[in-house]
């Protein structure tokens, strides 16, 4: 199972750190995670993706002002924006990749989404 | 970058009906996946590389493709199918077609 935590309103220019708090028997560290994002209205987005390496591959469009990582003691993997603005309000997921060794894959297990609102 | 472009924007069935839903790619020689997503409700899997059905889903849905043209085809349209259908690469980055609303007529 995963969860997506986070505050559910940030402000303009401001960073959002999210968590996803993965259980049920997945070690963080033996598979590869992702984000994705919905906007009200519109289609899925990738954002990234974590390595079960740990290392991170970011969408160009996000590339400069987003970071993923994990954190093995806790079990979870983290999404960090920064400088956000109105277009980045949306559901966000995190998902797990489909095979275990693949570094970008289908996702098969995902959250139930995390509504984000950027406003003042 | 690899663009996926899916077609019909709406495709409107009464049940029963087989569905046909197009993604097209950019470039040739990648495997898609696609998912299933209901309003409220995560985004589901349900073909992963092209024409493997995932875990638990019915043998109604299948997937196939004809170079860079890929094809969902649901064979039998159940009042739980109505829904949105998104396609998805994961080639060098992972991206989304804009989906198609499976509506019932």
């Amino acid at each position: 199972h995963l969860q997506e935590l986070g505050p559910g309103l940030v402000k303009p220019a401001e960073t959002v750190s999210l968590t996803c708090s993965v259980s049920g028997g997945s070690p963080v560290d033996s598979y590869s995670w992702g984000w994705i994002r919905q906007a009200p209205g519109q289609g899925l987005e990738w954002l990234g993706s974590v390595f079960v390496s740990g290392t991170p591959s970011y969408s160009p469009s996000f590339r400069g002002r987003i970071t993923i990582s994990t954190d093995t003691s806790k079990n979870q993997f983290s999404l960090t924006l920064r400088s956000v603005s109105a277009a980045d309000t949306a559901v966000y997921y995190c998902a797990r990749n489909l095979h275990w060794n693949y570094p970008l894959d289908a996702f098969d297990i995902w959250g139930p989404g995390l509504t984000v609102t950027v406003s003042s | 970058e690899i663009v996926l472009t899916q077609s019909p924007a709406t495709l409107s069935l009464s049940p029963g009906e087989t569905a046909t839903l197009s993604c097209r790619a950019s470039v040739d020689f990648i495997s898609i996946s696609w998912y299933q997503q209901r309003p409220g409700q995560s985004p589901r899997l349900l073909i992963s590389d092209t024409s493997s059905r995932a875990a638990g889903i019915p043998v109604r849905f299948s997937g196939s493709a004809s170079g860079a043209e890929f094809t969902l085809t649901i064979s039998g349209v159940e009042p739980d199918d109505f829904a949105f259908y998104f396609c998805q690469h994961h080639q060098q980055v992972c991206a989304f077609g804009q989906g198609t609303r499976l509506e019932m007529k």
